[in-house]
């Protein structure tokens, strides 16, 4: 079975400071690998995805994440944070036959302080 | 209207009422899912739909009804709650089709639900 670990339940940072948003999956083969964005009463957003390929991925609001295999880790980053990327920041895996069944992290809060 | 919509955005309703949560999306999708999100716990999938088809009912009580009559359009009818299923309900919908492609999924807001 799939699974998610998102170690960090809240992370603070400072508005400039780089980011850096850990995520672990278990899976018995290469996984389907995203992850999602949800601000205060909105749904969830997807922020970038990795299927195949370039194991560094970009996506929006100047996010990437990078595929290490030989970690089970699908880390996100940014190295500039603004206030607006305040939210909270869900990680997933999906199966690689494509059947669109994701399992979620728990999320992790992302802070801002001015 | 664009994207994925939910109706109502809240909802309070007692352990004996019986109610409806609606979705509809406007992308032209084929697929549409439930999920429920609790605090401090993971998004848990409840129900798939693909053509109108449920293909996926991750073991949810039968308090929980879902609806699909298009694929626009997709419900969550509600009777006899417990307090526990008091949660943000959140619908989806994705391209859908082939299982050997993943296509993106696009959430509407959410509907909060409490039971009391």
């Amino acid at each position: 079975a799939q699974s998610v670990t998102q170690p960090d339940i809240h992370i603070t940072v400072s508005e400039g400071a780089s980011l850096e948003l850990r995520c672990n999956y278990s899976y018995g083969a290469t996984p389907y690998l995203f992850w999602y964005v949800q601000s205060p009463g909105q749904g969830l957003q997807l922020l970038l995805k990795y299927f195949s390929g370039d194991t560094l991925v970009q996506g929006i609001k100047g996010f990437e994440a990078e595929f290490k295999r030989s970690q089970s880790s699908f880390n996100l980053r940014k190295p500039s944070v603004h206030w607006s990327d305040a939210a909270e920041y869900f990680c997933a895996v999906g199966p690689n036959f494509g059947n669109e069944k994701l399992t979620f992290g728990t999320g992790t809060r992302l802070t801002i302080i001015p | 209207e664009t994207g994925v919509t939910q109706t109502p955005r809240h909802l309070v309703m007692g352990m004996t009422n019986k109610k409806s949560l609606k979705c509809e999306q406007h992308l032209g999708h084929n697929a549409m899912y439930w999920y429920k999100q609790s605090a401090k716990k993971p998004l848990e999938l409840m129900f798939v739909y693909n053509f109108k088809e449920q293909t996926e009912n991750n073991s949810v009580p039968s308090r929980f009804s879902p609806e699909c009559p298009n694929s626009s359009h997709l419900f969550l009818h509600l009777h006899t709650l417990q307090p526990e299923d008091s949660a943000l309900y959140l619908c989806a919908s994705s391209q859908g089709g082939s299982a050997s492609s993943y296509n993106e999924q696009f959430f509407g807001p959410g509907t909060r639900l409490t039971v009391l």
